[in-house]
């Protein structure tokens, strides 16, 4: 089993829309969860980190339960920018080595 | 330099041959990663340093390998490349494991 799993999409939705993404990880232990967001041909860069309460930034609100070992992101409003696929990230401890564990992404398209 | 750096941009490279891949920040960070992204296999952990002078092997260490004899660089080789190493390479690094990674533009590496 991966240590993080994501739903791969594709999302298209129309500009205004919100869209909601889940990501589910494995280990319990996990300390620290994030999303980065990745354009074409182009490298990974943070969009936020994700906090037990949760946390927005702006249009961006993450969320984190630990019990189930799910992470989502949920965009309202959606721009034609906000298209790229987004990458949940767990740092985690399965063996006793500290990683960045990525999801495979989940490709988001904003239509005109 | 800026950030993290990765050369060369891109490369195509004869099966057999041997290949480092060249990764310097200059962030001080004590972590850095080496990941290979594939279509459909989203960022997969080849090797990881949590500091200078240590190695740790990720999730597809074999065929390459990592040194770490200062804080700033973390080549990864290929001792003999062949043609399923064809990937876009991304190098990484972060202050501490749970903390924000920053990525290098990446090596698009082909094999033939």
């Amino acid at each position: 089993r991966k240590e993080v799993e994501q739903d791969p999409g594709p999302f298209n939705v129309p500009e205004g829309a919100t869209v909601a993404f889940n990501c589910t990880y494995s280990n319990s232990a996990s300390q620290s969860f994030f999303w980065y967001r990745q354009d074409c041909r182009k490298e990974p860069k943070l969009l936020m980190s994700v906090y037990s309460s949760g946390n927005e930034d702006g249009r961006f609100t993450a969320q984190l339960n630990r019990a189930s070992q799910y992470i989502s992101l949920l965009i309202r409003d959606s721009k034609l920018s906000d298209s790229a696929t987004y990458l949940c990230v767990v740092f985690g401890a399965p063996t006793g080595a500290n990683n960045l564990f990525f999801g495979t992404g989940t490709r988001l398209t904003v239509i005109p | 330099i800026a950030g993290i750096t990765q050369a060369p941009t891109s490369q195509i490279l004869a099966a057999g041959r041997r290949m480092t891949l060249r990764c310097t920040q200059d962030m001080r960070h004590n972590a850095m990663y080496w990941y290979r992204q594939d279509l459909g296999l989203g960022l997969r952990l080849i090797h990881y340093s949590n500091t200078a002078g240590t190695t740790g092997k990720g999730e597809v260490p074999d065929g390459y390998s990592v040194s770490r004899a200062n804080t700033d660089d973390f080549p990864l080789t290929l001792a003999s490349a062949v043609p399923s190493q064809t990937s876009v390479y991304f190098c990484a690094s972060s202050d501490t494991g749970n903390t924000e990674a920053f990525f290098g533009q990446g090596t698009r590496l082909t094999v033939v």
